[in-house]
């Protein structure tokens, strides 16, 4: 079965201290792998696509990058603004569908 | 600007009682979906629209319908049918399903 892992669940870091969210994948044939903001009460904002291994995408404090396995968000010198809950998604062969992760809560404190 | 407008942004239903929720795009995108979110759960779709007059039912299509008449419109109607309807629900619409989707504000459901 298709599925997309988040990990951790929740964060909370103090502001300037860097790290990393993590989406684990085990689907057939990817197709894409995308990555929303989500702010409470507000649908989700579109980040980044990433569609093969070793793929990189920057914005701002954001970096994705894509193995064949997973993808990581890296968050460098991240501000409380960037507190909000990142989502990661996947598309597969054949399928109009999204898999969607449950989500990062990340928390950044001044 | 372009965008996606979903309305109301609060809704309140009584037991029994069929809503319909609002979605329009300005995107001249084809594809359009509905999805309900909630707590602790990824985004889980309900129905998809790749044209005009065509549209598919998602993983939890029961208890809901859809139409889509118009390019820019997609409405969601939750029916009596559906027993736990109580969610957040998002539209969101693509140029095609290679890209990343352009999400509407949600519509806060809830039973009452």
């Amino acid at each position: 079965e298709d599925q997309v892992t988040q990990s951790p669940e929740a964060l909370r870091l103090q502001e300037g201290e860097s790290s990393s969210l993590n989406c684990s994948y085990t689907v057939s044939g990817l197709r894409g792998l995308f990555w929303y903001r989500q702010d409470p009460g507000k649908g989700p904002e579109f980040l980044f696509t990433l569609y093969s291994a070793g793929e990189e995408k920057e914005k701002e404090r954001l970096k994705a990058t894509l193995t064949k396995k997973e993808s990581f968000l890296h968050i460098t010198a991240p501000k409380p603004e960037d507190s909000a809950t990142y989502l990661c998604a996947v598309t597969t062969s054949g399928t109009y569908k999204y898999i969607f992760g449950t989500g990062t809560r990340l928390k950044v404190l001044a | 600007d372009g965008g996606i407008t979903q309305s109301p942004k609060y809704l309140f239903r009584k037991e029994g009682q069929n809503v319909t929720l609002s979605c329009e795009q300005n995107l001249n995108h084809d594809a359009m979906y509905w999805y309900r979110q909630d707590p602790g759960q990824g985004l889980r779709l309900i129905y998809y629209s790749q044209i005009v007059n065509d549209f598919q039912k998602g993983d939890i299509a029961e208890g809901y319908s859809v139409s889509r008449e118009k390019k820019e419109s997609f409405p969601l109607t939750v029916t009596s049918a559906q027993k736990n309807p109580t969610a957040f629900y998002l539209c969101a619409s693509s140029i095609d399903r290679r890209d990343g989707y352009t999400f509407g504000s949600g519509t806060r459901l809830t039973v009452v």
